[in-house]
């Protein structure tokens, strides 16, 4: 079974754009979970969708955005970046069942100038 | 609020030693307690985790040992090597039908060979 795959890699922004990334979950997946990933605050939940509705936030600022697509694939949005929304953006997917295994994609890296 | 702390930072132990990582919670509604182990450009991935109802679990050389009483619980590596040298990060995740995992911010392992 192929793995989750996280779009783009790697992405470079400046202040006050908007940047889109994209997750596929592992196959037969229903639930995808975003977490940010900083040296200063470490692994913090954003947001997870399951069958395309939002199931659970974190604390996030509401230019934190995503949604999930009917097969499963996830997108979250960040509008207007600031120079501290630079980190790895992590996806997890998971079958949804709760407190099932999460596995993780490699992570989109942002860097916003 | 750091619900999940997690000690220490970093470890250095020599290959062949025990390495031994600390976590405390608490959020007594948290009751799955999984460890995540991260490599340099991946994602984490799941290496064991543990329900309140069991005291300690084996897989290996890994082994989870629960205090509820406590709150507290922890990883140990018998017989580190240094191929397990990598960033490990405790988690804590509630019943309530959703995936979110609330993280502690990890300890960077080295193995000296």
């Amino acid at each position: 079974k192929a793995g989750v795959t996280q779009t783009p890699r790697y992405l470079i922004k400046t202040r006050g754009q908007q940047v889109t990334l994209s997750c596929s979950p592992i196959s037969g997946h229903r639930s995808v979970s975003w977490y940010q990933q900083t040296p200063g605050q470490g692994l913090q939940f954003l947001f997870e969708y399951f069958s395309e509705t939002q199931r659970n936030k974190g604390n996030f600022p509401g230019r934190f955005s995503g949604r999930q697509f009917s097969n499963s694939r996830s997108e979250m949005n960040v509008s207007t970046l600031e120079l501290g929304d630079s980190a790895l953006y992590l996806c997890a997917s998971s079958l949804g069942k709760a407190q099932e295994t999460q596995y993780f994609g490699p992570g989109t890296r942002l860097l916003v100038l | 609020q750091q619900q999940v702390k997690q000690s220490p930072q970093s470890l250095i132990v020599q290959k062949g030693g025990i390495s031994i990582i600390n976590c405390a919670y608490e959020n007594t509604a948290f009751d799955y307690f999984p460890w995540y182990q991260q490599f340099p450009g991946k994602g984490p991935a799941l290496l064991i985790a543990i329900r309140p109802d069991v005291s300690e679990k084996k897989e290996g050389r890994f082994t989870i040992s629960f205090n509820k009483s406590a709150k507290q619980f922890s990883l140990h590596i018998m017989d580190s090597q240094p191929g397990d040298s990598a960033t490990y990060f405790c988690a804590a995740s509630k019943k309530g039908g959703s995936e979110k995992l609330v993280f502690g911010k990890g300890t960077k392992l080295t193995v000296n060979p």
